[in-house]
């Protein structure tokens, strides 16, 4: 079965200043999908960025990237120049591919609560 | 713009009292999901549907279904509400063309129970 950790529950930074919150995980799959969700204070969930496990490249939007080290099976966001908009909950999750049919889920970690301050 | 809409967003009910969330996507999206995500907590999956099909997770409690009339909606019921099942509850969506994998959510309907 696959789990995700993320090891730092809560974190801090000061605003414009470059942080970096960490994901393993663990599989025996080659094919997946790894996934950085954001959930600010009773807002939505929304999507941050995404790594296709087939891709060295490292996805970046913006002021987020990854940090994607398949054999180590690691997953770090780094959020570069934070904001006081990026104070949220942050989730890595994990999605198989292989005969996942109508099956696909994410397997989520417990999260990592950020505060950026002023 | 396309959207995931959940109603209500606050939603009172008592011990027992049956209640019913809905959920709405503007997306065209094949997957509809149901979570249950209690204080700082990870949402955890109850069930979701893929087109037409049910796929419910092992461990939900029969308390929890679920309907999907059409595409375009999905409900949860929750026949006899107990004080543990207070929590915020998070319809997602997908689709399963074009290699698209993320989900998009609403912005949750959080249930009292009184």
């Amino acid at each position: 079965a696959q789990t995700v950790t993320q090891s730092q529950p809560e974190m801090s930074v000061q605003e414009a200043e470059t942080v970096t919150l960490s994901c393993t995980y663990d599989t025996s799959e080659n094919n997946y999908y790894l996934f950085w969700y954001k959930q600010p204070p009773s807002r939505q969930m929304i999507l941050v960025i995404r790594q296709e496990a087939y891709k060295q490249q490292n996805a970046t939007e913006n002021r987020f990237s990854v940090n994607f080290q398949k054999a180590a099976k690691s997953f770090s966001l780094k959020i570069s120049d934070s904001q006081l908009g990026d104070t949220a909950m942050y989730f890595c999750a994990f999605m198989k591919l292989r005969n996942a049919g109508n099956n696909r889920k994410l397997i989520w970690g417990l999260g990592t609560s950020l505060a950026v301050n002023p | 713009d396309a959207m995931v809409i959940q109603n209500p967003r606050y939603q009172v009910t008592q011990f027992g009292k049956p209640v019913t969330l809905s959920c709405s996507q503007t997306l065209n999206h094949n997957v509809m999901y149901w979570y249950q995500q209690k204080s700082s907590q990870a949402p955890k999956l109850l069930f979701h549907y893929y087109d037409k099909d049910f796929n419910n997770e092992a461990d939900t409690p029969d308390n929890f279904q679920s309907r999907r009339p059409n595409t375009s909606f999905c409900f949860l019921d929750i026949r006899s509400p107990g004080l543990g099942d207070a929590a915020m509850y998070l319809c997602a969506t997908s689709r399963t063309r074009d290699s698209i994998y993320e989900q998009y959510f609403g912005p949750g309907t959080r249930l009292t129970v009184t």
